[in-house]
């Protein structure tokens, strides 16, 4: 079955930089990646998907990358602000059984 | 608001008891899913409805759980004889089948304790 791996270590950076996730999966190449935010305490929130066949999805300040050969999405906060504080998310959508494969989650800590 | 609810927020219970905890998905929703989150996790799924049929059951769903989607509307999970390995956050979550729209809108969860 798909497994979906993220950087379990906590993600700290300055106010104004760029946050990079990554997410990692292991085996098919998933039809689709999605990408969620989770605050303490709160249910996750959805924030972008990107296809197979797309090499890159654009929303203000995030950007995801699909590589299939390296089996990696990559994740952008750019200008990253503390508001941006939370636990990323990487899930797979089984197309077949709707049901999402999530990864563990980052977190990221932006420092003003 | 036009969210997901889930009631209660958090639920304590004693070894043995049982619980039951309730969604209301997004009213135009036709699927809805159930799934389980530990401190450090991402969410793990559960089952999924669409409409008032349940579709898919995880092995994680041992026969100790039990969901419900009466009339396709709000859905209820219920589980019994609860162990304190089933202290969790509860999340439930909506979408609409429709070609194209895969993104789910998730509830607050409920978040489970178990003594």
């Amino acid at each position: 079955s798909q497994k979906i791996e993220q950087n379990s270590e906590a993600l700290n950076i300055q106010e104004g930089k760029t946050a990079t996730l990554t997410c990692n999966y292991t085996n098919y190449s998933p039809a689709y990646l999605q990408w969620y935010r989770q605050d303490p305490g709160r249910g996750p929130v959805f924030l972008l998907l990107i296809r197979e066949n797309e090499k890159e999805k654009r929303k203000e300040r995030l950007k995801v990358t699909f590589d299939t050969t390296l089996k990696q999405s990559l994740f952008h906060i750019t200008a990253s602000q503390p508001a941006d504080s939370a636990t990323y998310l990487c899930a797979h959508l089984d197309t077949g059984r709707r049901a999402l494969t999530f990864g563990s989650g980052t977190r990221l800590q932006v420092q003003p | 608001d036009t969210g997901v609810s889930q009631d209660p927020r958090h639920k304590i219970t004693k070894r043995g008891q049982n619980v039951t905890f309730r969604c209301d998905p997004i009213s135009e929703h036709n699927r809805l899913y159930w799934y389980r989150q530990t401190l450090g996790q991402g969410p793990e799924f559960l089952t999924y409805f669409q409409n008032e049929a349940q579709l898919e059951k995880s092995r994680l769903l041992s026969d100790r759980f039990s969901a419900e989607r009466p009339k396709g509307s709000f859905s209820t999970l219920e589980i019994q004889r609860t162990e304190q390995g089933d202290s969790a956050m509860y999340l439930c979550a909506s979408s609409l089948a429709f070609r194209g729209i895969y993104e789910q809108y998730f509830g607050p969860g409920t978040r489970l304790t178990v003594t």
